[in-house]
């Protein structure tokens, strides 16, 4: 059972515009929500979270979103650049320090110039 | 800081043979925990140590076991390895109740 899904496994977006990373979840106990980037032969590098009573936090050109009502949260990289080209994972934590994430499947980006 | 460091950084063995992967977390991080990539399932949470004792355990097998040093090093252990157990295996670091750091993985291949 996939309590975390990331739909798009690809998704392909001209330098400069808007990148969208949507994830949506199935367990309304899930409280804590991280995006990672991971780059092949590395391990996954933290980008942005949000807790479970925030509907948006920003850090620099990252924005994640989250709406619980639909269970559905989103990550908008703006503007985008070569370098975010990676496969994206959203994962979420039942308890904001639980230590014990459940990751989406992953959405590879590329940044075409 | 220095960040999270595993080793080895690439394994082979053979079926049947045990193999044991070590982590050394960020420095003054306390919990580490261990998942599994691979192609098929993704990246699963196997199980997360803090202060020796281990706190949280994904839905694996029992031949695949943890410990934790009292400098807060990790190791896991897989036992009787089979084909399936071919993955990345990520380590990460976090002070309690915050943000998990990983490292760059011990990519395992077994024949």
């Amino acid at each position: 059972d996939q309590q975390v899904k990331q739909n798009s496994p690809s998704l392909s977006v001209q330098e400069g515009r808007i990148s969208i990373l949507n994830c949506d979840y199935t367990n309304s106990m899930f409280d804590y929500f991280l995006w990672y980037k991971k780059y092949p032969a590395e391990g996954p590098t933290f980008l942005i979270s949000i807790s479970s009573i925030k509907d948006k936090n920003e850090d620099g050109r990252f924005t994640v979103f989250l709406n619980k009502s639909a269970k559905h949260l989103s990550l908008h990289i703006v503007p985008s650049q070569p370098g975010d080209s990676a496969v994206y994972f959203c994962a979420a934590e039942p308890i904001q320090g639980a230590q014990k994430l459940v990751f989406g499947q992953g959405t590879r980006l590329t940044i075409n110039p | 800081k220095a960040g999270v460091t595993q080793t080895p950084r690439y394994l082979i063995k053979t079926r049947g043979q045990q193999v044991t992967l070590s982590c050394s977390p960020i420095s003054g991080h306390r919990s580490v925990s261990w998942y599994q990539q691979t192609p098929g399932q993704g990246l699963q949470f196997l199980f997360e140590y803090f202060s020796e004792t281990q706190r949280n355990k994904g839905n694996f097998p029992g031949r695949f076991s943890g410990r934790q040093f009292s400098n807060s090093r990790s190791e896991m252990n897989v036992s009787t390895l089979e084909l399936g157990d071919s993955a990345l295996y990520l380590c990460a670091s976090s002070l309690q109740g915050y943000t998990q750091y990983f490292g760059p993985g011990t990519r395992l291949t077994v024949l």
